[in-house]
């Protein structure tokens, strides 16, 4: 089974609509890595959590880890093409921290339409 | 910095055959990651090190290898190409409790 799951795993909205997408976890959390790719390029980080209860926002995305770390979502207010694209949820799961062996979930694609 | 980068960014195997994916990194990160990534997948990590002379296998080592003589250079090895290793190879670095950085890729086909 998944470790890390994502949902939703594709969606489609309209330019300006917000949207949210979740990453869930069975496990406790040391830190959890938000990243961007793409198609056909690498990954782009976009926003890191470790702290229970942790927000962080960056231009018109906001990420949030829930107070259990077990759960985080991404926020994005007012969407646009630009945000495009597929956003994958990393978790350090094992290495207490370290972020040595992350654990990724599928990944949501978002289509935007302008 | 360059930061990650990765060569080839394209290449096309016949079945049995092996090479090199190179990766290299100019930031002085002592960790080093593999990962493939599979349509509607995500990414399995292949191998990781630690530091130069220090590997581990990840989730899904079986028909690769790895070294890691020096700090920079992390090149990932494929024996014996299989159809089932067609897949994105993708290269990362990191310092400790930070976020990896990630190069563009390696489009791998095995025909």
């Amino acid at each position: 089974s998944q470790e890390l799951e994502q949902s939703p795993q594709s969606l489609i909205v309209q330019e300006g609509k917000n949207l949210t997408i979740n990453c869930t976890s069975s496990k406790t959390l040391y830190g959890l890595y938000w990243y961007k790719q793409k198609y056909g390029e690498g990954l782009i980080f976009l926003m890191m959590l470790q702290k229970g209860g942790e927000e962080k926002s960056h231009e018109k995305i906001t990420a949030k880890l829930d107070e259990k770390k077990q759960q985080s979502s991404l926020h994005i207010t007012a969407s646009q093409p630009s945000h495009a694209g597929i956003y994958l949820c990393g978790a350090d799961m094992d290495s207490g921290g370290s972020n040595y062996k992350l654990t990724f979930g599928k990944g949501t694609l978002l289509t935007v339409n302008p | 910095n360059a930061g990650v980068t990765q060569t080839p960014k394209f290449r096309i195997l016949k079945i049995g055959q092996s090479m090199t994916l190179q990766c290299t990194q100019d930031m002085n990160h002592n960790y080093m990651y593999w990962y493939r990534q599979d349509p509607g997948m995500g990414l399995k990590l292949i191998y990781y090190s630690v530091g130069a002379g220090i590997t581990d296998k990840g989730e899904v080592p079986n028909g690769y290898n790895v070294s890691r003589s020096t700090t920079e250079d992390f090149p990932l090895r494929l024996e014996l190409a299989a159809p089932s290793q067609t897949s994105v190879y993708f290269c990362a670095s990191n310092r400790p409790a930070y976020e990896q950085y990630f190069g563009p890729g390696t489009r791998l086909t095995v025909t």
